[in-house]
């Protein structure tokens, strides 16, 4: 099975500052259609998740473009801008390109808060 | 607006059994692939089953293989999770998922979740 693993686990921030958080998966996420089904989900406090990003860069609708996704193969990387306060929570990587078993593999989570 | 809204979670016994329903709104629900995936208490989130849009296409996480049955209604717009054999390890917030296949394989609307403790 695919394993996905993010860093920082932890990321303290600065309102204001950028900030940027790892995901490596144990394989190439790279789908044999050519695309490379990486996802970024956002978990706020108390609520459920939300898409902000889907194949490695593309922004979901109404997600601000501080945002912003790159990577390729087994390396991707999630940055904020400018970090607002709004965006403390956990964010999660999620593979969909090796399946079916499991469909889906999430990271362990990014817990992002204010210094 | 798009909605998911799940219904039907509890407190059961080990051993017990459970069915969650999903209320989808807002799309046309028969032209997108589900999920269910579920977080434990202070936990990551969790894939448990994926279903086609039509529902020939089903998938398991080995977790919970041979005890959840995932199920749909395309006329009345509902999902559904069928859980027997419960497990105080099932314990978690539920969540459905619409999967945006084959823009994507991910989910880009979530429900609110619906709470499942197995506890005797």
């Amino acid at each position: 099975d695919v394993v996905m693993t993010q860093s920082p686990l932890s990321l303290p921030v600065t309102l204001g500052q950028p900030a940027s958080i790892s995901c490596r998966s144990s394989q190439s996420l790279v789908y044999s259609d050519g695309n490379t089904y990486l996802n970024w989900f956002q978990q706020r406090p108390g609520q459920s998740p939300r898409r902000l990003i889907y194949k490695v860069s593309n922004r979901d609708s109404g997600v601000p473009d501080r945002f912003s996704g790159s990577g390729s193969g087994t390396d991707f990387t999630l940055k904020i801008s400018r970090v607002e306060a709004e965006d403390v929570g956990v964010y999660y990587c999620m593979q969909g390109t090796h399946w079916p078993f499991p469909l889906f593999t999430f990271g362990p989570g990014t817990k992002v808060d204010i210094k | 607006q798009v909605q998911l809204v799940e219904s039907g979670g509890g407190l059961v016994k080990p051993g017990g059994s459970l069915r969650l329903s999903c209320a989808a709104s807002g799309f046309t629900f028969s032209d997108y692939y589900m999920s269910w995936i579920r977080q434990a208490p202070g936990k990551g989130l969790e894939w448990v089953s994926y279903i086609s849009s039509s529902g020939s296409t089903i998938y398991y996480a080995d977790s919970v293989k041979g005890r959840f049955t995932i199920s749909r209604d395309n006329a009345k717009n509902s999902l559904y999770l069928q859980m027997n054999s419960l497990r105080a390890e099932d314990t978690a917030v539920y969540y459905c998922a619409r999967d945006d296949y084959p823009t994507s394989y991910g989910m880009d609307v979530w429900g609110q979740g619906t709470t499942v403790t197995v506890s005797s």
